[in-house]
């Protein structure tokens, strides 16, 4: 079964500044999708970013990018030019392309401050 | 607007009851999906339903029961068996179940008291 890992429970980062968020997965496909979720304190939960496994480009959405190591199973967040509205709890989520299982599989997710 | 609604966004129960939580949505989407919350805790799958008048167990549908009889809506049944009810329900839905997004409704915040 897939496993998703966020091994950071909390991160802070100063306005203005760059915080990278890690996230690790466990799966023996090697097509799949992996995705950023951000919940903000009403905890409706946005997608900010996504990413196809098969696709070597690292997938960005304006401020947001991510760091996709397919071999080392590693698929990292970085939130440039941080801005208060930033401030969530972040989830990294995979989903596997096989049909029948649509399901998502989440990390714990990590919870970002953002100081002033 | 098309979008997915949840209501109530908080609801009460003794325990021993139990209660059903809504989830509509008119974006005209195939799939459906409820997933559970907890503190410290990411999303975990409860049910979910690929098609009108079908749905499958997700990783811990115990104590839980949904129907789709309409394509607009699935809503979750929190019986009595669930030993820890107390949790945050999301529903999300995507277009069919083979779209790789999937999008969330606002939620319902669940006490057993």
């Amino acid at each position: 079964a897939q496993t998703v890992t966020q091994s950071q429970p909390e991160m802070s980062v100063q306005e203005a500044e760059t915080v990278t968020l890690s996230c690790t997965y466990d799966t023996s496909e090697s097509d799949y999708y992996l995705f950023w979720y951000k919940q903000p304190p009403s905890r409706q939960m946005i997608l900010v970013i996504r990413q196809e496994a098969y696709k070597q480009q690292n997938a960005t959405e304006n401020r947001f990018s991510v760091n996709f190591q397919k071999a080392a199973k590693s698929f990292s967040l970085k939130i440039s030019d941080s801005q208060l509205g930033d401030a969530a709890m972040y989830f990294c989520a995979y989903r596997t392309s096989q049909g029948g299982s649509e399901k998502l599989v989440f990390g714990k997710g990590t919870k970002l401050t953002v100081n002033p | 607007d098309g979008g997915i609604t949840q209501s109530p966004k908080y609801l009460f129960r003794k325990e021993g009851q139990n209660v059903t939580l809504s989830c509509e949505q008119n974006l005209n989407h195939d799939a459906m999906y409820w997933y559970r919350q907890d503190p410290g805790q990411g999303l975990r799958l409860i049910y979910y339903s690929q098609i009108v008048n079908d749905f499958q167990k997700g990783d811990i549908a115990e104590g839980y029961s949904v129907s789709r009889e309409k394509k607009e809506s699935f809503p979750l049944t929190v019986t009595s068996a669930q030993k820890n009810p107390t949790a945050f329900y999301l529903c999300a839905s995507s277009p069919d179940p083979s779209y790789n997004e999937q999008f969330f409704g606002p939620g319902t915040r669940l006490t057993v008291l």
